[in-house]
């Protein structure tokens, strides 16, 4: 298995733009999970997903946040309007169970807004 | 007072040195305790956990947490180059709660 695959792995875009972060978990893994990590905050869960279902998202930060799961394959995370303080590398990870101890995480995506 | 502090470092050591990295946390509650280490421009890599009180060694790694104190560690003896990371300290109370992370300490091994 390739492992969890993120793109784009680098967006630099203006601020008012629209954003989608796009990700593909490892194959048979029920969770998804996005975080942000930035110097400030360090790593936080904005939302995971179970067999494609969002189940908690009291992470992400406000309204212009927004994921997707529309099959076991693939997922986004869209930001409308962007703005500069989005700035961050966002993670999606996949795991067999809830809070397993065998999380995987991808390669990251590192958003700039201007 | 943060839910869980690490310093942040950088900590720069030579090869062969003994490492220590420790994590404090505030809620009495956690059980469940873990390593992270993150390469620069990678995701976050599993490195080990414990679960409640004692010590863990796994290889040149071993983890050890007090949670009378709310201080857990991680030594890395006969440091490597390629230990050359930001770890993270992770931490959960029960089986059904989120993973809390530290911020990281980021580490330097200098051949």
């Amino acid at each position: 298995d390739a492992g969890v695959i993120q793109s784009p792995r680098h967006e630099v875009t203006e601020m008012g733009q629209e954003v989608t972060l796009r990700c593909k978990p490892i194959s048979g893994h029920d969770y998804l999970f996005w975080y942000r990590q930035t110097m400030m905050r360090g790593l936080e869960l904005l939302i995971y997903f179970n067999n494609n279902v969002p189940i908690d998202d009291s992470g992400m930060p406000e309204d212009r946040f927004s994921a997707k799961m529309p099959n076991a394959s693939f997922s986004t995370l869209k930001i409308q309007p962007s703005e500069p303080r989005d700035s961050a590398v966002y993670f999606c990870a996949s795991s067999f169970r809830l809070w397993s101890y065998e999380q995987y995480f991808g390669p990251g995506t590192r958003l700039t807004v201007t | 007072q943060k839910e869980v502090e690490q310093d942040p470092g950088p900590l720069s050591v030579p090869e062969g040195a003994i490492v220590s990295l420790n994590c404090t946390y505030s809620n009495s509650a956690f059980q469940y305790f873990m390593w992270y280490r993150q390469y620069s421009r990678k995701g976050p890599e599993l490195l080990m956990y414990t679960y409640s009180s004692g010590n863990k060694e796994d290889g040149r790694f071993t983890a050890q947490v007090d949670k009378s104190s709310k201080y857990i560690s991680l030594f890395i003896r006969d440091s490597q180059p390629s230990d050359s990371a930001t770890y993270l300290c992770a931490l959960r109370a029960t089986s059904y709660d989120k993973v809390i992370f530290g911020p990281g300490t980021s580490l330097s091994v200098i051949p």
